[in-house]
This record gives C-alpha cells, sequence and structure tokens, in this order.
C-alpha cells in the first residue's frame, strides 16, 4: 500500500522569498504523484501532477515538483512566493493500477508581507 | 464544463437526525470518492467507487455511515443517526481511473455541523 509523508505541517515565509513543501512517499510499485492546494473554505484543486517522462513538472503560477525516485520525495518548489499562494498544500500518491489516492496531512503556507 | 457538483454547500442539523450527502460526478468519469475533512484527522478517505461498484470502504467509520452509487451521474452519503463528531466537511470527488492518470477532481464540499 502507498502512503505519503509532508513533514511540514506550517511553513512561514516572506512575500517573494523562495519556498519548498517537502514531499516523500512510500510504495513498492510505480506511482502517480500529485500536488493539490487548498485555499480558505474552498475544496483542492490539481496544482502539478507527475505521471511519467519528464521528472520536474511545473505550471503556469510559478510552481515546480520534481519527482526524484531514488529519495522517493515529489518536492514543490516555487522560487518566489506571492501573498495569493497563502493555502494548504497537499501532496498525493496513486499506485498506477488503482483508482485509489492516497493524501498527506497537508502543508499550510503562510505569507508574510 | 461543469465540475464535481455536491449538495447541500452547508447544513446544520441536531443530533439524531438522519443526514443525506449528494454527489454528480464529472460527466464519464468511472471512479468516484467521499472523503472527509477536520483539523483533526486531515482528509480521509471514507469509499471510493469504480463503475457505480463500491471497492474500498475501509474508511467508512462506523454502520451510521453508508454510501451509494445507483448510477454513473449520483452518489449519497448517508448519516443515521448523526453525531457531533460528525461536523465535518465532506468532499465528493470524480476520476476516469488509472487510464488517464488518476487525476481526481473535487467538489466544493459539503459544510456539515451537528450540534
Amino acid at each position: 500500500a502507498q502512503s505519503v509523508t509532508q513533514l511540514d505541517s506550517q511553513v512561514p515565509v516572506f512575500e517573494e522569498a523562495p519556498v519548498e513543501l517537502r514531499c516523500n512517499y512510500s510504495s513498492s510499485v510505480s506511482v502517480y504523484l500529485f500536488w493539490y492546494v487548498q485555499y480558505p473554505n474552498q475544496g483542492l484543486q490539481l496544482l502539478l501532477k507527475y505521471l511519467s517522462g519528464s521528472t520536474l513538472v511545473k505550471d503556469i503560477n510559478g510552481f515546480e515538483a520534481e519527482f526524484n525516485k531514488s529519495q522517493t520525495s515529489f518536492h514543490l518548489r516555487k522560487p518566489s512566493v506571492h501573498i495569493s499562494d497563502t493555502a494548504e498544500y497537499f501532496c498525493a500518491v496513486s499506485e498506477l493500477i488503482a483508482s485509489k489516492i492516497s493524501f498527506g496531512s497537508g502543508t499550510r503556507l503562510s505569507i508574510r508581507p | 464544463d461543469a465540475g464535481v457538483i455536491q449538495s447541500p454547500r452547508h447544513e446544520v442539523t441536531e443530533m439524531g437526525q438522519e443526514v443525506t450527502l449528494r454527489c454528480k460526478p464529472i460527466s464519464g468519469h468511472n471512479s468516484l470518492f467521499w472523503y472527509r475533512q477536520t483539523m483533526m484527522r486531515g482528509l480521509e478517505l471514507l469509499i471510493y467507487f469504480n463503475n457505480n461498484v463500491p471497492i474500498d470502504d475501509s474508511g467508512m467509520p462506523e454502520d451510521r455511515f453508508s454510501a451509494k452509487m445507483p448510477n454513473a451521474s449520483f452518489s449519497t452519503l448517508k448519516i443515521q443517526p448523526s453525531e457531533p463528531r460528525d461536523s465535518a466537511v465532506y468532499f465528493c470527488a470524480s476520476s476516469l481511473g488509472p487510464n488517464s492518470g488518476n487525476t481526481i477532481y473535487f467538489g466544493e464540499g459539503s459544510w456539515l455541523t451537528v450540534v
């Protein structure tokens, strides 16, 4: 069975500073990896996903995540955060042949002006 | 395109009452998931269906909880009788399954308060 660990429950950073949210997973088979974002009082939205191919995936808002198979990690990074990035971020993993997705406990990103 | 639609968005009910939460998945999606989110326990998978069939209900807390999916476009999560500890946000999500990379799409949630 797969599992996800997000070691940091909260990450405070200053606006325009870089940030890294850590995610490690455990699985005995090949996996898909995801980052979801949850803004206050809303549902979860897909931010990034790794299915295959290039290990570095990016979104249009400057977030990127890199799949590292040897370290079983999928850390999320952004070189310069904005106040609007304040949200909770969830890492998730799914085995290729199964529908079930397991989520981490979430990391709350708070941006200070 | 319409996303996952949940109703009601907010419900306040008294302890002991029956609560029914409803979900309409994205058209064409064949996997449906019910999650519960609380401050204490985070995001928990309660149950999921593939092609309307329950696959894994190991996350359902107890017999007071039941879920059905009578057809591909509708699912319900029922709590009977409800208790204050059931207060949470309940999310429904759907996906095309493994063939599409298992990407799941969430509804806006049903915010349940049991007093």
